[in-house]
C-alpha cells in the first residue's frame, strides 16, 4: 500500500499567524482528502482534492498530483483550529491511507 | 440530513471479552468503512461494507469481523480482546462512485481494554 508522510507533526502558532501542512505520498493517488481532528475526537471534512486547488474560508489547499504532494494553507489561525490535521489518500481499491497527522495548537 | 452516528460513545472491557460498536451511515450513504485509531496515531483502516458484502480489508486479524444492514447501517465486532485493541474506532459512510466518493466520520466509540 502506500505510504503517507506529513509535515510538521506538531506546531504551534500565535493567533493570527499563517501556516502551511504538507503531505506526501509514496505513489500516486485517485483520492486524496484533509481533515480536522478537533478535542473531541470528530474527524471533519476539509478538502477532496486528489489534485488541483481549492479555498474555503480561511483555509485552502493545493495537490500537485504529478509530484505526489499536497499542501494546507491556514490563514489567519484562530484557537478554534487547534487540533490534529489528517490528509488520507487511497490508490486503488478501497482502503484510505492516513498520515500521522500535523499536531496544531493556535495560541491566544 | 442526518450525518454519522456511532454507538456507544465509550466502552470498558477485560481482555478476552467480545464487544460490538455500532454505526449509522449518513442518509443516503451505501458504503461504510471502519478505522482503528490509536492513541497519538493516525486512523487505520479495517474494512469496508458495500451493499452488505465486505468490499476491502486492511491488516487486521479475522477476531475482527462486522456486518452491514440493509438499511446501511454496520456492526463492527471484536473477539477475544486484547489490551492493543484499546483504541478510538471510527466509522466513515460514502457514497460509493468509483474512486471520487468522498468518505463522512461519525464520532467515534473510544474502547478500553483492561
Amino acid at each position: 500500500g502506500i505510504q503517507v508522510e506529513q509535515s510538521p507533526p506538531d506546531l504551534i502558532l500565535q493567533e493570527g499567524a499563517n501556516s502551511t501542512l504538507r503531505c506526501n505520498f509514496s505513489d500516486s493517488v485517485n483520492n486524496l482528502q484533509w481533515f480536522h481532528q478537533n478535542p473531541w475526537g470528530q474527524l471533519i471534512n476539509l478538502f477532496y482534492i486528489p489534485s488541483g486547488t481549492k479555498q474555503n474560508g480561511r483555509l485552502s489547499a493545493t495537490t500537485v498530483a504529478t509530484e505526489r504532494y499536497s499542501l494546507l494553507y491556514i490563514s489567519s489561525s484562530q484557537t478554534t483550529d487547534s487540533g490534529v490535521y489528517f490528509c488520507a489518500g487511497r490508490k486503488g481499491g478501497n482502503m484510505l491511507t492516513f498520515g500521522g497527522g500535523t499536531r496544531l495548537m493556535v495560541k491566544p | 440530513e442526518t450525518g454519522v452516528t456511532q454507538s456507544p460513545t465509550h466502552l470498558i472491557k477485560t481482555r478476552g471479552q467480545q464487544v460490538t460498536l455500532r454505526c449509522s451511515s449518513q442518509s443516503g450513504h451505501n458504503t461504510v468503512s471502519w478505522y482503528q485509531q490509536a492513541l497519538g496515531q493516525g486512523p487505520q483502516f479495517i474494512f469496508q461494507y458495500y451493499r452488505e458484502e465486505e468490499n476491502g480489508r486492511g491488516n487486521f486479524p479475522p477476531r475482527f469481523s462486522g456486518l452491514q444492514f440493509p438499511n446501511y447501517s454496520s456492526e463492527l465486532n471484536v473477539n477475544a480482546l486484547e489490551l492493543d485493541d484499546s483504541a478510538l474506532y471510527l466509522c466513515a459512510s460514502s457514497l460509493k462512485l468509483g474512486p471520487k466518493d468522498t468518505q463522512y466520520f461519525g464520532p467515534g466509540t473510544r474502547l478500553t481494554v483492561l
